[in-house]
């Protein structure tokens, strides 16, 4: 089975920061990794597919990156409602469509 | 608009059977994939299992295959999460997901989830 790992597991940051999250793939998964933020209480939102496709509606200052086993996560500039819990989830190895352990993003 | 409405909280025994459900609306049911996704509390998303209602070709994460079971009734658009005995470990947060398309890499609308409690 495919193993996705995090890191880092939890982060602190401040309103403008650029912070970048980083998964990574035991094996290969070409570009089938998506991203989801995940807030309190609150179903999983999906942001990214294909592992650099914008969902509609996400805004800009998401984006991803990566092919292969190094994946990122990057946001521009946070902003309040940017803090939260993300995951990345391979669609390569069907139907074993495992998630990473989640990053924490908490305010500093 | 596109939603996945599930089920409501339930509050078990262990042992007892429960079957909770996921119900689309606002598109084709049948030629979407819908995932089941557990989360217990505090942790992390855990992938169980998926379904296609149009055949209802169901795969299992070997985690989880054996202990529950994913079904359809694609007359209704709802999916379905099924144990036979539930044990304490099984309270969590499940939701159900629809894949984004017939071989796409994600997930794109989720339900609220529904939250089951085993406990004696």
């Amino acid at each position: 089975a495919i193993q996705l790992t995090q890191s880092p597991s939890s982060l602190s940051a401040s309103v403008g920061d650029r912070v970048t999250i980083t998964c990574r793939a035991s094996q290969g998964i070409s570009s089938a990794l998506a991203w989801y933020q995940q807030k309190p209480g609150k179903a999983p939102k999906l942001l990214i597919y294909d592992a650099s496709s914008l969902e509609s509606g996400v805004p800009s200052r998401f984006s991803g990156s990566g092919s292969g086993t190094d994946f990122t996560l990057t946001i521009s500039s946070l902003q309040p409602e940017d803090f939260a819990t993300y995951y990345c989830q391979q669609f390569n190895s069907y139907p074993m469509y495992s998630f990473g352990q989640g990053t924490k993003l908490e305010i500093k | 608009e596109v939603q996945l409405v599930q089920s409501g909280a339930e509050v078990k025994k262990p042992g007892e059977s429960l079957k909770i459900s996921c119900k689309g609306s606002g598109y084709s049911f049948t030629s979407y994939w819908i995932g089941w996704v557990r989360q217990m509390p505090g942790k992390g998303l855990e992938w169980m299992g998926i379904i296609y209602p149009g055949d209802s070709d169901t795969r299992y994460s070997p985690s989880f295959q054996g202990q529950v079971t994913i079904s359809a009734d694609k007359s209704i658009s709802t999916a379905y999460l099924q144990w036979s005995s539930l044990k304490a470990s099984d309270t969590a947060m499940y939701y159900c997901a629809r894949r984004i398309t017939i071989f796409g890499t994600a997930f794109d609308i989720w339900g609220q989830g529904t939250m089951v409690t085993v406990s004696s």
